[in-house]
């Protein structure tokens, strides 16, 4: 079955150190690939995106995210976590064919002092 | 940056009330969603239009009807709320080239 996988649910870190949260996807083809986060009562604000080329991305808020097509992965990354970063991050597919979107379930980041 | 509004943006009212949540962009994009969201889980897609007077059910059953008359406007209606409609719902829109989805910033419903 198609599926977008977060399998973290919940993340704790400490400030400054480094993040990874993980995304794998089960669709045929490469699908576009996303990353958003969401603060508490906000909707979702986009990180990044990957559509081709390149498989490392860049977002804002410093964030990057690694494209790894053997892996149906698509990892968001952090060299150094700022405890404004705590939020619920969300990685979402579109499909080549299609208008939908899919979403994982979320990962939520705490970051302690 | 993209420019899509939700109101309200909070909402407590009695059962049995009809309710009209609204969503706007003003991008121009063709294709809105709107998702049910419960806190800590993941979104599901209620309802989607591809552009004016298309709509489409989506993987969620839902109680509620949308309707598409202007290609900005995408608003959600429950002619009769229930205590299980309560929960957050969010509006998005997608632009084509490129692939992207942005999102309002919620309509937070409590029915009680």
């Amino acid at each position: 079955a198609q599926s977008v996988t977060q399998p973290d649910i919940h993340i704790t870190v400490s400030e400054g150190a480094s993040l990874e949260l993980r995304c794998n996807y089960s669709y045929g083809a490469t699908p576009y690939l996303f990353w958003y986060v969401q603060s508490p009562g906000q909707g979702l604000q986009l990180l990044l995106k990957y559509f081709s080329g390149d498989t490392l991305v860049q977002g804002i808020k410093g964030f990057e995210a690694e494209f790894k097509r053997s892996q149906s992965s698509f990892n968001l990354r952090k060299p150094s976590v700022h405890w404004s970063d705590a939020a619920e991050y969300f990685c979402a597919v579109r499909p080549n064919t299609g208008n939908q979107f899919y979403f994982g379930t979320g990962t939520s980041l705490t970051v302690i002092p | 940056e993209a420019d899509i509004y939700q109101t309200p943006r909070y909402l407590v009212i009695g059962t049995g009330k009809k309710i009209t949540l609204e969503c706007s962009q003003t991008m121009g994009h063709d294709k809105m969603y709107w998702y049910q969201q419960d806190p800590g889980m993941e979104l599901h897609l209620i309802h989607y239009s591809y552009g004016v007077n298309s709509t489409e059910k989506g993987d969620l059953s839902s109680e509620s009807t949308v309707s598409r008359i202007r290609t900005e406007h995408f608003p959600l209606t429950l002619e009769s709320a229930r205590p299980s409609h309560t929960s957050q719902y969010l509006c998005a829109s997608s632009e084509e080239a490129p692939v992207t989805q942005y999102f309002g910033p919620g309509t937070r419903l409590t029915v009680l």
